[in-house]
């Protein structure tokens, strides 16, 4: 059964970058079914979706978040990554890693998250 | 403010029937598929239907998904204290060229 397992900092000071890794395990990321995501979810709050990449590069992001994201893959290592810049208190929140099939859409299978706190 | 209108809440006895729904326009639900997750209380969301109808391996027939225009309907037969949990609809959106998903609704079983 394909894993997820996000990793990275917990703590984050305002204006830093935050980023996160999540590494895919027992499958393969270079899978052209899949792509691969980010969603996140503030304390005591609905799922915000960030943002997703395939194994091509090509990627989509939150309209809202896109001037602050960079959302990579790294096929060698079956990994991909989350970049947000200039981090306020708003980005506080667990973030998830997950994966979704093309032309589906639905994330099917999710890492179990990791929570960043942005504070000084 | 979500992009996919669900209400904040629903709630319903145990052995009853709810629906939960989610609105959206042309731009997603009209011409997506529609996504619906589970979070259980201090859990990671769970897919619990995706191709607007379908359900993953493993999940019982008594959660079920249809879609009708701009609208999604997510229904729960047979409710279990267990059932208690938020859920959500997420989709893609066209003009956006982004996913979405709804505010969620948290389901309380009375």
């Amino acid at each position: 059964q394909l894993r997820l397992q996000e990793s990275g900092p917990g703590l984050v000071k305002p204006s830093e970058t935050l980023s996160l890794t999540c590494t895919v395990s027992s499958g393969s990321i270079s899978s052209t079914t899949y792509y691969w995501g980010w969603v996140r979810q503030p304390p005591g709050k609905g799922l915000e979706w960030i943002g997703v990449v395939f194994s091509s590069g090509t990627t989509f992001y939150n309209p809202s978040l896109s001037s602050r994201l960079t959302i990579s893959v790294d096929t060698p290592r079956n990994r991909f990554s989350l970049e947000v810049t200039s981090v306020t208190a708003a980005d506080t929140a667990v973030y998830y890693c997950a994966r979704a099939e093309s032309g589906i859409d639905g994330f099917d299978i999710w890492g179990q998250g990791t929570m960043v706190t942005v504070s000084s | 403010q979500s992009v996919l209108t669900q209400p904040p809440s629903v709630s319903a006895a145990p052995g009853q029937k709810v629906t939960i729904s989610c609105s959206g326009s042309s731009s997603n639900i009209g011409n997506k598929y529609v996504s619906w997750y589970q979070q259980l209380p201090g859990t990671v969301p769970k897919l619990l239907i995706y191709e607007n109808d379908k359900r993953p391996s493993g999940i019982p027939d008594r959660f079920s998904g249809s879609k009708s225009g701009t609208s999604a309907t997510l229904g729960i037969t047979g409710l279990q204290t267990g059932d208690e949990a938020d859920y959500y609809c997420g989709t893609w959106d066209i003009g956006l060229h982004a996913g979405v998903f709804g505010g969620g609704t948290k389901l309380t079983v009375l």
